[in-house]
């Protein structure tokens, strides 16, 4: 499976501003997607982010909060902007592999907290 | 609103025994089914897919899909205490996630 790999792995910041987080794959991937893990909650599909185009965001969620980049199939970004309290969540990326699309693997998350 | 619906738990079962995991959806159109397994602060794993109506068996664990009912279980035989963990089913629609069943095996 694809080796999958986020930075930061965990961050604490202050309302009103914005963290970037990144996401690597070892291998090419046909989709890459962006989820929230809210404490004892599972896990909700933020966007799904599309190589050369503008990612397709879930209900509830929006590209002036969490715009999305996906420069090529192995990158993407996901930004959290103005943060506040109830930003504070794991963001997890997962991707789809080549050719076993179906199969959906996980990176290890990045822990955020909003003060 | 398309929907995966799972008992939150907690599931109790006993070392050795056989743990039953089973997960509701609401869009009859879904094609594929995951069950993922995730520990406390770790991201989740994937541990079976299933397409076909039936059972799917990979060594200790069972999938189990019945697009009639619109139901997949997931079962645990010789349930491990290293078994314990949240226990998420997903439909692949939009990969959509039920909140999860922890699963508590005890020695």
């Amino acid at each position: 499976s694809a080796v999958i790999s986020q930075k930061p792995s965990r961050d604490i910041c202050q309302r009103g501003t914005s963290l970037t987080i990144q996401c690597q794959v070892d291998s090419q991937v046909t989709m890459m997607f962006w989820y929230r893990q809210q404490p004892g909650q599972s896990l909700t599909l933020i966007a799904t982010a599309n190589q050369g185009s503008e990612a397709t965001y879930e209900s509830g969620f929006v590209i002036d909060k969490f715009p999305i980049s996906r420069p090529n199939l192995t990158f993407s970004t996901l930004t959290v902007s103005n943060m506040s309290p109830e930003d504070s969540s794991i963001y997890l990326c997962s991707v789809n592999e080549v050719p076993s699309y179906n199969e959906q693997f996980f990176g290890p998350g990045t822990r955020l907290t909003v003060l | 609103q398309k929907e995966v619906e799972q008992n939150s738990g907690p599931l109790s079962v006993p070392e050795g025994a056989i743990a039953s995991l089973n997960c509701t959806y609401s869009d009859r159109g879904s094609q594929s089914f995951f069950w993922y397994r995730q520990y406390s602060g770790k991201s989740p794993e994937l541990i079976m897919f299933i397409y076909s109506n039936g059972d799917k068996e990979d060594g200790r664990f069972t999938a189990q899909l019945n697009k009639a009912s619109q139901y997949v279980s997931l079962l645990i035989r010789d349930s491990q205490p290293s078994d314990s963990a949240t226990y998420l089913c997903a439909v692949k629609y939009d990969m959509r996630f039920g909140a999860g069943t922890r699963l508590t095996v005890k020695p």
